[in-house]
């Protein structure tokens, strides 16, 4: 069964602090990858996604990840964070052959302060 | 377009009570999935469903019934409400397609006394 394990359970940062969030998953065969976000009392939404191709995504509000298949990582990254970034970051892992089974992982809260 | 509706927003539900957490999508997606979130636990998919008149179980799955009669509609029932279950509640769809991340509704938050 695939899972998912995000190493950093709450990040603070000053603004214009660069952001890296870790995220590694176990699973051996394809799979598609993705990082949601949840602002304050909001519900998740899109950040970026991994399905083929280049292993760098770009998303929206400037964040990019990296998936790197030897490592099992999908690892997200910001250069430079603003305090409207402060929200909680999921990890998610869909594997081709478990059809609509979509994963998270624990998230990482981010405070930035400003 | 309203996407994936979830109703109530709130429920305060007594021990032993049953209740049924509606999921609507107007978006024809095959995939819908429930989900429960939890302070440090992230979120732990309870069940999901890859069509109509198909479902299966996801990692927390005990406590919980669902059922697909339709494409729109995938409600999830608490038939013996625990304190254990008091949680935010999300649904969510999607194409089914490889390459589509899932849509989130808002959230019911439940609260079991």
């Amino acid at each position: 069964a695939q899972s998912v394990s995000q190493h950093n359970h709450h990040v603070i940062l000053s603004e214009a602090a660069s952001l890296e969030l870790g995220c590694n998953y176990s699973y051996g065969g394809t799979v598609n990858l993705f990082w949601y976000v949840q602002y304050p009392g909001q519900h998740l939404q899109l950040l970026l996604k991994y399905f083929s191709g280049d292993p760098l995504v770009k998303g929206i509000k400037g964040f990019e990840a990296e998936f790197i298949k030897s490592k099992f990582s999908f690892n997200l990254r910001k250069p430079s964070v603003q305090w409207s970034d402060t929200a909680e970051y999921f990890c998610a892992v869909n594997a081709w052959n478990q059809g609509g089974k979509l994963i998270f992982g624990q998230g990482t809260e981010l405070s930035v302060k400003p | 377009n309203a996407g994936v509706t979830q109703t109530p927003k709130f429920q305060v539900l007594k021990t032993g009570q049953s209740m049924t957490l509606q999921c609507a999508q107007d978006m024809n997606h095959e995939y819908m999935s429930w989900y429960r979130q939890d302070p440090g636990m992230g979120l732990r998919l309870i069940h999901y469903s890859v069509g109509a008149g198909i479902t299966d179980q996801g990692e927390v799955p005990n406590g919980y019934n669902v059922s697909r009669s339709t494409t729109e509609d995938f409600p999830l029932r608490l038939l013996s409400a625990a304190p254990s279950q008091t949680s935010v509640y999300f649904c969510a769809s999607s194409s089914g397609g490889r390459r589509d991340g899932y849509t989130f509704g808002s959230g019911t938050r439940l609260t079991v006394v």
